[in-house]
């Protein structure tokens, strides 16, 4: 356990689907984010929340929605998803700035696949 | 824009040391960091070099050179469980967000 929780780990959606991923921290930090990881590529950054505000939104298409309803919880609803949309969904948060000696503590993520 | 490159895989043997090479372009600098993230498991934090020269933890340490924008992560004493995938990040762009931004990531295969 890393202090960031997600749920579900794995989830399987057909593209008429509206499902919903869950994060949570209970570790006092300020900010979190959404990130995409695909095979052989770099973690995508989606969105930033900063004290509940989102603060970025990476050109994210629309099917993907985020919520942060207070600074321990994020969710991010999807619906009308694409087959290529089929990747890991990471949370993370930090304190400030995310650098130093704390860095991002990261969920482990939830293996979605759209069919 | 930013953008961070290393090298897709690297494979060593058991006990060895390794280094993990990230170069990277940025427009403004605020340090960089390493992760480690395991098949299956969530990314972690490694280390975070906002000044020039070597950070240690441990069997781990993590070199920055700002004028050659480069740095290394060291893995000495080599074990089993170091096969993983590691990456390199940069701060992102906008400074009123709170953002990384990460490279591809190394692919380290630890042998017997």
């Amino acid at each position: 356990e890393t202090g960031v929780t997600q749920t579900p780990r794995h989830l399987v959606m057909g593209m008429t689907n509206k499902k919903s991923l869950k994060c949570e921290q209970h570790l006092g930090h300020n900010a979190m984010y959404w990130y995409k990881q695909s095979a052989k590529k770099p973690l995508e950054l989606m969105f930033v929340y900063n004290f509940k505000e989102q603060t970025e939104n990476n050109s994210v298409p629309s099917r993907f929605s985020p919520e942060c309803p207070n600074s321990s919880h994020l969710f991010l609803h999807l619906h009308t998803l694409q087959p290529e949309d089929s990747a890991l969904y990471l949370c993370a948060s930090s304190q400030d700035r995310g650098q130093g000696a704390s860095g991002y503590t990261f969920g482990s993520g939830t293996r979605l696949t759209v069919v | 824009g930013q953008s961070l490159e290393q090298p897709s895989e690297v494979t060593a043997v058991e006990g060895a040391i390794v280094q993990i090479n990230c170069t990277y372009q940025t427009s403004g600098f605020y340090g960089l960091s390493w992760y480690q993230q395991h098949d299956g498991g969530a990314p972690t934090f490694l280390s975070y070099n906002a000044l020039d020269g070597l950070e240690e933890t441990g069997r781990f340490s993590s070199f920055l050179s700002r004028s050659d924008s480069y740095g290394y992560l060291l893995l000495q004493e080599l074990q089993m469980k170091d096969s993983a995938s590691y990456f390199c990040a940069v701060r992102g762009q906008r400074d009123s967000s709170y953002t990384l931004i990460f490279g591809s990531g190394t692919r380290l295969l630890v042998r017997p």
